[in-house]
């Protein structure tokens, strides 16, 4: 069973510190990674994509992948208010099939 | 551009019976992909077309039908709805056709099955 997991937290960070999300896949042959963040009673928004080893600088978003660890990280820099929400590690695992984490339930108190 | 559209929005439904969602990806967008949202269980993947094709299948029942027509636009079926169906159906379009997982949601189909 190819499998992505996540701390279902809550995680819980001031305003204006740096948010550190993480995840873990089971597939070696994943593909692509993403992670999505999603706001409570409205539907998944793509935010990060990366597909190669490193990382990937996105405003206040940076995502890390290291295939060998088999591991994803999301970094918010500066995180606000506005950035609580669910977020959502993805990978795609080959055959048209996107799988998802059970997601990370981020909080950034003012 | 218009999003990918999904209805309907909110439908409740009793055991037994059988509901059919519908989706519009965006436009250009051929792929679609279906999934089921529960607090327990996260999202699952149902199955994913393009050109009318189904080109994979989640571990759902038999139950848990689709299609797509040559417009791109999907539909989804589930019959003989069970109390454990009730949860929020995601429809998602992607613009890749190798199937590299940028998926773009529609808002969602909530179904209550009481």
């Amino acid at each position: 069973q190819k499998e992505v997991e996540q701390n279902s937290g809550p995680l819980s960070v001031p305003e204006g510190a740096i948010a550190s999300l993480n995840c873990t896949y089971s597939d070696r042959g994943s593909q692509s990674f993403f992670w999505y963040r999603q706001y409570s009673g409205k539907s998944p928004e793509l935010i990060m994509s990366i597909y190669s080893n490193g990382d990937k600088e996105d405003g206040r978003f940076t995502a890390q992948l290291n295939k060998a660890s088999q591991y994803v990280s999301l970094l918010i820099r500066d995180s606000q208010p506005s950035d609580s929400a669910t977020y959502l590690c993805a990978a795609y695992t080959g055959g048209f099939k996107t799988i998802f984490g059970a997601g990370t339930r981020l909080f950034v108190k003012a | 551009k218009a999003g990918v559209t999904q209805t309907p929005r909110y439908l409740i439904k009793t055991r037994g019976q059988q509901v059919t969602l519908s989706c519009s990806p965006i436009s250009g967008h051929r792929s679609v992909s279906w999934y089921q949202q529960t607090p327990g269980q996260g999202l699952q993947f149902l199955f994913e077309y393009f050109s009318e094709t189904q080109r994979n299948k989640g571990n759902f029942p038999g139950r848990f039908s689709g299609r797509q027509f040559s417009n791109s636009r999907s539909e989804m079926n589930v019959s003989t709805l069970e109390l454990g169906d009730s949860a929020l159906y995601l429809c998602a379009s992607s613009l890749e056709t190798s199937g590299t997982g940028e998926l773009f949601f529609g808002e969602g189909s909530r179904l209550t099955v009481l």
